[in-house]
């Protein structure tokens, strides 16, 4: 059965510095994927940034970036220059082998930027 | 832009009374989810959907029940609603039409409460 894990319920960080967010992950399975998906109060999931298993380059988008270390079952999610905006529930998740393509959810990481 | 929506947004409403939660994508996408996330938790997935007329369980058991009878549309269905169902559902969607890593896309979430 898979398995994400998220140690941190609540972090915060100063307004432009660099924060990371833990995820360790658990499968059986060779292939897989890992996603990080922002929930601000508002509710709704937004999709930031996405780790194949096979992918031998950590994942880049903007300001978000993944350290995916596959020996250790690690997939942090760092977020450069951090902005007030930044403050939400952040979700990592990984995805299921099957033709379905679900997803497994970790507890999630609540980041309050601080001005 | 992902296009899903639910309605309604919040609903406040008795115990017994039967309810439906609307989720509706003009993506095209085949698959389609239902998770259920209780404040500051995770998602769990109780419901997906392969296609029309497929639907299957997820990990969460849920007394709700779901129909897929075309493809934009995925209800879901509580015959008798209980204090136990208050909770925030989010509809989500995937493929086709998306280019690799196929995320899904989710819609602003009904925050329902049972009293």
């Amino acid at each position: 059965a898979q398995k994400i894990t998220q140690t941190q319920p609540g972090m915060f960080v100063q307004e432009k510095e660099a924060v990371t967010l833990d995820c360790t992950y658990d499968t059986s399975d060779q292939s897989y994927g890992l996603f990080w998906y922002k929930q601000p109060s508002s509710g709704e999931m937004i999709f930031l940034i996405y780790q194949g298993s096979y992918d031998e380059q950590n994942a880049t988008e903007g300001r978000y970036s993944l350290n995916f270390q596959k020996a250790r079952k690690s997939a942090n999610l760092v977020i450069s220059a951090s902005q007030l905006g930044d403050s939400a529930m952040y979700f990592c998740a990984m995805r299921i082998p099957g033709s379905a393509r679900q997803l497994t959810f970790g507890s999630g990481t609540q980041l309050t930027v601080l001005p | 832009e992902a296009d899903i929506y639910q309605t309604p947004r919040y609903l406040v409403i008795g115990t017994g009374k039967k309810i439906t939660l609307e989720c509706s994508q003009t993506m095209g996408h085949d698959k389609m989810y239902w998770y259920q996330q209780d404040p500051g938790m995770e998602l769990h997935l109780i419901h997906y959907s392969y296609g029309v007329n497929s639907t299957e369980k997820g990990d969460l058991s849920s007394e709700s029940t779901v129909s897929r009878i075309r493809t934009e549309h995925f209800p879901l269905t509580l015959e008798s609603a209980r204090p136990s169902h208050t909770s925030q559902y989010l509809c989500a969607s995937s493929e086709p039409g998306t280019t690799y890593p196929y995320e899904q896309y989710f819609g602003p979430g009904t925050r329902l409460t049972v009293t």
